[in-house]
């Protein structure tokens, strides 16, 4: 099992580009999260998908929008990127919600100029 | 706005000595409360969850919850070199759909 993984590792892109980050897990969790950690600090969730087919805002959704594409993908997009998006982004899953563990994908480390 | 506060760091202790880390949350619907390891450059792990007032064991970690303060802490007895990360608490909303992390204390084991 690959568990929780993210694609890209590392990105760089100008302010105004679009791009979006994939998510993908492969233990049957049912709910999936997008967090941004900024330097020195905790993680602040932007969305997440309780479970298929839906999506829900989190504390920071300002510039972002998903897609719960399926049970397995949940994709973070910025349509124009800015400055303060420059971050690192985690993809977390769970089985049923957030009452239990939640596994991190490695992270995409995000930077925009 | 739910708050999850922790202290910062660095917490200094020597190889060997018990680590105290602190945190203190803002929402009494809380119910779920975990602690999770984060080494530099790493994506976090969880160490322990405790969801009943009192204390919890396991192994070299002791988590502590008292809802009537708002209080939750971990213990990390005879504290090794690789404790050494920032560690974050975090806890879920009322309805348990979400995690709010505090910013995390940063822990250094000095050999």
């Amino acid at each position: 099992n690959a568990g929780v993984t993210q694609t890209p590792k590392f990105q760089v892109l100008k302010t105004g580009q679009s791009m979006t980050l994939q998510c993908a897990q492969d233990m049957n969790h049912n709910s999936m999260y997008w967090y941004r950690q900024d330097p020195g600090m905790g993680l602040r969730l932007i969305y997440y998908s309780a479970s298929e087919g839906t999506t829900d805002k989190g504390e920071v959704p300002n510039g972002y929008n998903v897609s719960r594409l399926n049970k397995r993908e949940f994709s973070l997009r910025l349509e124009s990127a800015a400055p303060s998006q420059t971050s690192v982004y985690f993809c977390a899953s769970t089985l049923t919600g957030g009452k239990e563990t939640q596994y991190f994908g490695p992270g995409t480390r995000l930077l925009v100029l | 706005q739910k708050e999850v506060e922790q202290n910062s760091g660095p917490l200094s202790v020597p190889e060997g000595a018990i680590a105290s880390l602190n945190c203190t949350y803002s929402d009494r619907g809380s119910q779920s409360f975990f602690w999770y390891r984060q080494y530099s450059g790493k994506s976090p792990e969880l160490i322990m969850f405790i969801y009943s007032n009192g204390d919890k064991e396991d192994g070299r970690f002791t988590a502590q919850l008292n809802k009537a303060s708002q209080y939750v802490s971990l213990l990390i007895r005879d504290s090794q070199p690789s404790d050494s990360a920032t560690y974050l608490c975090a806890v879920t909303d009322n309805a348990g759909n979400m995690l709010t992390f505090g910013g995390g204390t940063r822990l250094m084991v000095k050999p």
